[in-house]
């Protein structure tokens, strides 16, 4: 019964490297979202997965960026090659209908 | 595109007092929802309050209420007898149709003061 959950809480990594980000959606929510939270650009969405269907990735800022969903369930987002600007809280939700429930985020410093 | 705006950076108020946070947005569509979202020190986004937009009455939890202005495009906050634990970011957001992305304003940084 517990809620959604991100790993890890924080992240620092080393500009260049790759990172993969973690989200546990609500058990039976087939709505699974991704946002990023940054001081210059506010929260903005960047990836929404809804049952089977193809995502939408229109929020991605660049190729760097991906995100999976395997098995309808857990959904890992993926930054290649890290750069300064992607530091930001990295939010999850997941959802039914009209409402979605957040986790906790991830914060990522890239140095 | 919707775009929201939330022209109040940030917003202080003494403890039971009451406060209202603005919101106004821009959508073509007419069937949508708003949110009030709030998010305290923890990281934690927490739902405030909903409304979905086909509905004419103002939706209210608790000390929580919203002046929902369609017309205007205006959806108002407002919070009633505050309380110290009522101190965070509160976000207003839109989300056209159901299961759709959140698209959000920039944020009230609300602290109450004992």
């Amino acid at each position: 019964g517990a809620g959604v959950s991100q790993s890890p809480s924080n992240k620092v990594t080393e500009k260049g490297k790759d990172v993969e980000l973690r989200c546990d959606p609500i058990s039976g929510h087939t709505a699974l979202y991704w946002y990023r939270q940054s001081l210059g650009q506010g929260l903005e969405f960047l990836i929404y997965f809804q049952g089977n269907s193809a995502p939408d990735k229109s929020g991605l800022p660049s190729d760097r960026f991906s995100a999976e969903r395997t098995g309808g369930s857990v959904s890992t987002l993926t930054i290649q090659r890290t750069q300064q600007e992607d530091s930001a809280v990295y939010l999850c939700a997941s959802g039914e209908r009209d409402e979605q429930f957040f986790g906790p985020g991830t914060r990522l410093t890239v140095l | 595109a919707q775009t929201v705006t939330q022209s109040q950076p940030e917003m202080s108020v003494q403890e039971a007092e009451t406060v209202t946070l603005s919101c106004t947005y821009d959508t073509s569509e007419s069937n949508y929802y708003l949110f009030w979202y709030k998010q305290p020190p923890s990281r934690q986004m927490i739902l405030v309050i909903r409304q979905e937009a086909y509905k004419q009455q103002n939706a209210t939890e608790n000390r929580f209420s919203v002046n929902f202005q369609k017309a205007a495009k205006s959806f108002s906050l407002k919070i009633s007898d505050s309380q110290l634990g009522d101190t965070a970011m509160y976000f207003c957001a839109f989300q056209w149709g159901r299961a759709q992305k959140l698209v959000f304003g920039q944020g009230t940084r609300l602290t109450i003061n004992p």
